[in-house]
């Protein structure tokens, strides 16, 4: 079985610019959350979604959103970009949309550079 | 709130010898703590958690985690380090404001370097 699939893998965008960001779960899973990992810190929570609801947001301001897909996939877009946005853009899907005991099954991540 | 800390940034050992990277947790309520390990340009891979029951925890890859409730602390171990196991380690905690949704709280991470 194909695991979280993300995609693009590296990605340059301009200061300014608008990125989306693409996650495929696992077959079977019905959530998937977002993760912002900035380089020599831990993963921060952005977004959860389950059956196509958001069921959780973290502390980012409104230029992040995200939806999910009648098929589970999910997309992350973020608007205006600033230098700050570079960091390593991690999906993970779960089987629950509630609180899991199982932890996440993560995808490799996007790199997103902003120049 | 809820939190996990990391004390060390890096942690160094040699091939064949044990390892421990820190964690201590800061939660309300019971804790559910994992382990993830990150490999250069590679996602979060799973090592173990603790929910409940025995204070040693066994995980992928030869790991354990000791849960240790007065100490507040998670500490993961191997008894024999090997090369391979050089990555980046983060310990996590569920975040149990999110009575709705499955939100995890990482810390800032220990990048352990095993010499040959």
């Amino acid at each position: 079985d194909a695991g979280v699939t993300q995609s693009p893998t590296h990605l340059i965008k301009t200061r300014g610019q608008h990125v989306t960001l693409r996650c495929s779960p696992i077959s079977g899973h019905k959530s998937v959350s977002w993760y912002q990992q900035v380089l020599g810190q831990g993963p921060q929570f952005i977004f959860q979604y389950y059956e196509k609801e958001e069921r959780g947001r973290g502390n980012f301001p409104d230029r992040f959103s995200a939806r999910q897909f009648p098929n589970y996939s999910s997309e992350l877009n973020v608007n205006a970009l600033l230098l700050g946005d570079s960091a390593l853009y991690l999906c993970a899907s779960s089987k629950q949309g509630g609180q899991t005991n199982y932890g996440y099954t993560f995808g490799s991540g996007t790199r997103l550079t902003v120049v | 709130a809820q939190s996990v800390a990391q004390p060390e940034d890096q942690v160094n050992v040699a091939e064949g010898n044990p390892l421990t990277v820190k964690c201590t947790y800061s939660v309300s309520g019971n804790p559910y703590l994992f382990w993830y390990v990150q490999y250069p340009n590679r996602g979060l891979q799973f090592l173990l958690k603790y929910i409940t029951g025995d204070n040693l925890v066994k995980g992928s890859y030869g790991f354990e985690a000791e849960f240790n409730k007065s100490q507040t602390s998670f500490h993961l171990k191997k008894p024999s380090a090997l090369v391979s196991d050089s990555a980046l380690y983060f310990c996590a905690v569920r975040d149990i404001r999110y009575s709705n949704a499955s939100k995890i709280i990482f810390g800032s991470g220990t990048r352990l370097s095993i010499q040959p």
